[in-house]
């Protein structure tokens, strides 16, 4: 089944630049992905779902990037701040024609004032 | 209003015993989810139901027994409780049949420490 790899080093970047963070799913090519933001003692929350026929979606500050070729998706939060501090989660489908997401284990991003 | 929530939050119990974590989603959503996360922060499948009939069933323990009374609740049941169920269980709904482009909406989560 699928598997979905996050960096857990945790991100730390100064207020007001671009974080960037990684998804590499591993096996086979997910419908879309999705991703979410969890801080900590609470529930993940959804933030965007990206289809495998979309190159880039975008959302106010954030931006999701799905690559077939790289197996690969990218996070962006463009003029972070310290309240976008939190670990963020993607997930895809685990397989085909399974009814289970797969995700992964997060990045923690810091955002210093 | 809260979309999706679970009782209790904090649960502290001894090994062998048999405890309940409900939930409750108000959002009109058809499928609800148990996930389990680990001090390792991998967020599991366990069981997923659509409007009450159990469509995901994991590789979990028959201790972990789910009910579905109704479309809008979602109860999990763990029997002879043993040290390595400790984790953070969430609850999720999201719409639709199965697990498809749909967003989940997740519950604050409910701590189990067994000791």
């Amino acid at each position: 089944s699928q598997k979905i790899e996050q960096n857990s080093e945790a991100l730390n970047i100064q207020e007001g630049k671009t974080a960037t963070l990684t998804c590499n799913y591993t096996n086979y090519s997910p419908a879309y992905l999705q991703w979410y933001r969890q801080d900590p003692g609470r529930g993940p929350v959804f933030l965007l779902l990206i289809r495998e026929n979309e190159k880039e979606k975008r959302k106010e500050r954030l931006k999701v990037t799905f690559d077939t070729t790289l197996k690969q998706s990218l996070f962006h939060i463009t003029a972070s701040q310290p309240a976008d501090s939190a670990t963020y989660l993607c997930a895809s489908p685990r397989d085909t024609g399974r009814r289970a997401l797969t995700f992964g284990s997060g990045t923690r991003l810091q955002v210093q004032p | 209003d809260t979309a999706v929530s679970q009782t209790p939050k904090y649960l502290v119990t001894q090994m062998g015993n048999d405890k309940s974590i409900k939930c409750e989603q108000n959002l009109g959503h058809d499928t609800m989810y148990w996930y389990k996360q680990d001090s390792k922060k991998f967020l599991k499948i366990m069981f997923s139901y659509n409007n009450k009939e159990l469509i995901i069933n994991e590789t979990v323990p028959n201790r972990f027994s789910p009910k579905s009374p109704d479309k809008a609740h979602l109860n999990l049941h763990i029997n002879s409780l043993e040290l390595g169920d400790s984790a953070v269980y969430f609850c999720a709904s999201s719409q639709g049949p199965d697990v498809g482009p749909y967003e989940q909406y997740f519950g604050p989560g409910t701590r189990l420490t067994v000791t």
